[in-house]
């Protein structure tokens, strides 16, 4: 059983660029959240999907945006690149009424230069 | 305000001793959880423990300990005979009823052979 996937690993991207980063949740999970982390810095929360609409959203800029697809797959879309955007983004996958259990993928390290 | 303190940002010690990181969080909400994740340098986030906050009693699993006061809001955790393989950042993280997680700034374990 594939748990959550994130693509690509690591990307670059040049200020003023838009980016896509993807997530595969794990099997069986409904509901998809994107957390940025800054480098030495925790996990700052941006937004959560469930059955294709954002549900909550943490305090980031429109510049992100994001979309859920029916087989639950997401993504996020940042636009108008900032330097301050680079930072590694952690998706977590999660059955809506059990997000305490959420597993966590690898990330996706984006460089914005 | 929903916040997590982890005081220690960087701590070494020795394998084979005992090491206790440190939690204090801030929340006005009775039904909560707490966690414990380690991020080793792949990136992923890896869940360790979590506790919700009408269960104070104190657990050892393996060489995991956890310590959850919520007289003094801490949830200290405490990793026995300690092995290079802990070496990782140790987040503490919040999780209430808007259903997101609110991590601390990490602390830094290296475990020196």
């Amino acid at each position: 059983d594939a748990g959550v996937t994130q693509s690509p690993t690591h990307l670059i991207k040049t200020r003023g660029q838009q980016v896509t980063l993807r997530c595969s949740p794990k099997s069986g999970h409904d509901t998809v959240s994107w957390y940025q982390q800054a480098l030495g810095q925790g996990p700052q929360f941006i937004f959560q999907y469930y059955e294709e609409e954002e549900r909550q959203r943490g305090n980031f800029p429109d510049r992100f945006s994001g979309h859920q697809f029916p087989n639950y797959s997401s993504e996020l879309n940042v636009n108008a690149l900032l330097l301050g955007d680079s930072a590694l983004y952690l998706c977590a996958s999660s059955i809506l009424r059990r997000v305490t259990e959420a597993f966590f993928g690898q990330g996706t390290r984006l460089t914005v230069v | 305000a929903q916040k997590v303190t982890q005081a220690q940002t960087e701590i070494s010690v020795v394998e084979k001793e005992d090491v206790t990181l440190d939690c204090v969080y801030e929340t006005r909400d009775t039904t909560y959880y707490l966690f414990w994740y380690k991020q080793p340098p792949s990136g992923e986030l890896v869940f360790l423990i979590r506790r919700n906050s009408f269960d104070e009693q104190n657990e050892i699993s393996g060489r995991y300990s956890w310590n959850f006061q919520k007289s003094t809001s801490s949830f200290n955790f405490t990793i026995t005979a300690s092995q290079v393989v802990d070496s990782a950042v140790y987040f503490c993280a919040l999780f209430f009823g808007n259903e997101k997680l609110t991590f601390g700034t990490g602390t830094r374990l290296t475990i020196i052979p």
